[in-house]
């Protein structure tokens, strides 16, 4: 069975803030992805990492991927308000369109 | 360029009903993913349907089924309806079956 651990599962955090989530998993991916979704609305993606050791930037959101494209980390500097919402990591295997999701993480930034 | 949509936004059901809920594919994409969203969970896989065939499906009953039409638009129909079916089903369309995935808003099941 192909399972994603995503921690913390909750995180409250004052503006100003840094933080970071974490995806891990007991197998390689093919690619991994990281959305944000906030209530009543569908997940929105945000990166697409598909290389061992792969980093990219997206203004204050910092992804990497793990060089054994095994595990995943999101980075936040700087927290603001507008941050907050569920952040969901998922993976695809075998360059298959099935996407396995982990349970996400609830993030809260207090002004 | 229309993003992907779903009807209805919300629904309440009781056990043993049957629900149909529709998604329409954001233009130019041929394939449509469902997923099952509960309550404070990540999104599980339910199936896809690529060029209007069934191309992989997860760990749901088979009271769970699907259905792609011409124009790439699909219905998800769940029969038999249990109270654990409550929860936010989303669809997602690409433009093939291993191409990034645009999810819609969802619709939120509630069985009573």
């Amino acid at each position: 069975t192909q399972l994603l651990e995503q921690s913390p599962q909750f995180l409250s955090i004052q503006e100003g803030e840094n933080l970071t989530v974490y995806c891990n998993s007991s197998s390689v991916f093919s690619s991994l992805q990281w959305y944000r979704q906030e209530p009543g609305e569908g997940p929105v993606l945000l990166v697409t990492v598909v290389t061992g050791g792969e980093v990219k930037k997206l203004k204050r959101l910092t992804f990497q991927f793990g060089d054994a494209r095994k595990d995943s980390s999101l980075h936040i500097t700087a927290a603001q308000p507008g941050d907050t919402g569920l952040y969901l990591c998922a993976g695809t295997y075998n360059q298959g369109g099935k996407l396995i999701f982990g349970q996400g993480t609830e993030l809260s930034v207090k002004p | 360029e229309t993003g992907v949509t779903q009807s209805p936004t919300h629904l309440i059901k009781t056990r043993g009903q049957q629900v149909t809920l529709r998604c329409s594919s954001q233009s130019g994409h041929n394939t449509v993913s469902w997923y099952q969203q509960a309550l404070g969970q990540g999104p599980q896989f339910i199936f896809q349907y690529y060029r209007e065939e069934e191309n992989g499906r997860g760990n749901f009953p088979p009271r769970f089924s699907g259905l792609q039409f011409p124009n790439y638009s699909s219905e998800l129909n769940v029969n038999a309806l249990e109270l654990d079916d409550s929860a936010l089903y989303l669809c997602a369309s690409s433009e093939d079956w291993f191409g990034e995935q645009f999810f819609g808003p969802g619709t939120r099941l509630t069985v009573l």
